[in-house]
């Protein structure tokens, strides 16, 4: 069965960087996006991105473009996100997901959720 | 880029059928398709409905969803209300340049 274990929580203070991890399993990774998912505390969901793991195309949503970057490693099967300069307001869970198709199709399996808290 | 409108909340008893609405502001809902997440408090998101109105394996039929040109929106509907569907729902399409996520309905069964 498809599943997607993702890195453990993580306290930032502002103005470091962050890297989760999601590794995958059950299918084969070269032949799926993987979509990067975030909510803040009480908050909903927002899209933050999406990476092909055949050829690694990223598109980032527009307003973390330049802070944010996808990458994968096909050889463990595992898809990051590093998000740079943190600030308060990227306290959140992030989420990875796997594309119900090919890469840029909306996700179908999600991962547990990594916490990522920033604070002094 | 345009909005997904969803009531923020709704409630209704075990066994009755609800409906919720996710309306598009811009651009029209039968030109992308339109995704269902549920979320359980405390949990990750799962897919109940993905374009438009299929279901993944192991999601029970009393899920469907469908749109409607006309009022430019789109609908799931739950029928059968357990308790455990208590949860908040999200839909979620998307255009060339974004996926936007409708801001999310809470779902109280009662």
């Amino acid at each position: 069965q498809v599943q997607l274990v993702q890195s453990g929580a993580e306290v930032k203070e502002p103005g470091a960087s962050v890297k989760v991890s999601c590794k995958a399993s059950g299918y084969t990774f070269t032949s799926y996006g993987i979509s990067w998912v975030r909510q803040a505390p009480g908050q909903g969901l927002e899209w933050m991105g999406w990476i092909s793991s055949y050829n690694g195309h990223t598109k980032y949503a527009q307003k973390l473009q330049g802070r944010v970057t996808m990458t994968t490693d096909t050889s463990t099967s595992t898809a990051y996100m590093e998000l740079r300069r943190l600030r308060s307001d990227d306290t959140a869970v992030y989420y990875c997901a796997r594309s119900i198709y090919g890469s840029g199709s909306p996700p179908l399996y999600w991962g547990q959720g990594t916490l990522v808290t920033v604070s002094s | 880029n345009f909005m997904l409108t969803q009531p923020h909340s709704v409630s209704e008893s075990p066994g009755k059928t609800v409906t919720i609405s996710c309306t598009r502001s811009s651009g029209s809902i039968a030109s992308n398709f339109v995704q269902w997440y549920q979320q359980r408090p405390g949990s990750a998101p799962t897919t109940v409905i993905y374009e438009d109105h299929q279901r993944p394996s192991g999601v029970p039929d009393r899920f469907s969803g469908s749109i409607d040109s006309s009022s430019n929106s789109a609908s799931l509907t739950i029928s059968g209300l357990k308790t455990e569907d208590e949860a908040d729902y999200y839909c979620q399409s998307y255009d060339s340049n974004s996926v936007v996520f409708g801001g999310g309905t809470k779902l109280t069964v009662l």
